[in-house]
């Protein structure tokens, strides 16, 4: 069975501070998938990143940065210089691949907060 | 492109009544799901549509639910006898198939159910 474990449930950071959400999944699958969603205030969850299982390569987009590394089962992600705007619920989220209903397993996501 | 569409946003409803929600996914996309969050938790899957095709129900999903996908495009879930235990946001995804981008869920912004 997949999991996905985030244990950081609520964190605050003052504006600009860089911060890190902390995501470790399980699966017995070689082939997956592993994602991040942002969930505003509004509750749309938006979609920031995918990543394969065979590409271990980090990933850098502007403020936002995944570091993914197989040998511990983790999947962080760095937000650089954090502004009031990246205040939000932040959910990790792990599918299987290639076998058509790649739904999704989250964690319980980590509640953000910047503090102006 | 307009993206995922819930409607309705918010629905208040007496235990034992009847309620249906519908989604309208992104226009190329074949792959419909529909995930259950209560507060403070993650996204749980319920069901999942390939074009017209049902394909699988979460165990979540139980006699009471029901869900389709009549024409491939638009879908309906509809709680019967509704229950508190039901009080939750709904939210509907959806993914091209065939595609590189076929693994990446997005979704709408949820239903709100409140059963009193």
């Amino acid at each position: 069975a997949q999991k996905v474990t985030q244990a950081q449930t609520e964190i605050s950071v003052v504006e600009k501070e860089d911060v890190t959400l902390d995501c470790v999944y399980e699966t017995r699958d070689t082939t997956y998938y592993l994602f991040w969603y942002k969930q505003p205030p509004s509750g749309e969850l938006v979609f920031l990143i995918r990543r394969n299982s065979f590409d271990e390569q980090n990933e850098i987009s502007g403020r936002y940065s995944w570091n993914f590394q197989k040998s511990t089962s983790s999947f962080n992600f760095t937000i650089t210089a954090s502004q009031v705007v990246d205040s939000a619920v932040y959910f990790c989220a792990l599918s299987e691949a290639g076998f058509g209903n790649e739904k999704l397993t989250f964690g319980t996501g980590t509640r953000l907060t910047i503090i102006p | 492109d307009t993206g995922v569409s819930q409607n309705p946003r918010h629905k208040i409803t007496k235990r034992g009544q009847n309620v249906t929600f519908r989604c309208d996914p992104i226009s190329e996309h074949n792959r419909l799901y529909w995930y259950r969050q209560t507060l403070g938790q993650g996204p749980e899957f319920l069901t999942y549509f390939q074009n017209e095709a049902q394909l699988e129900k979460s165990r979540l999903l139980s006699d009471r639910f029901s869900a389709e996908r009549p024409k491939g495009s638009f879908s309906t879930l509809e709680i019967q006898r509704t229950e508190q235990g039901d009080s939750a946001m709904y939210l509907c995804a959806s993914s091209p198939a065939g595609t590189s981008e076929s693994d990446t869920q997005y979704f709408g912004p949820g239903t709100r159910l409140t059963v009193l």
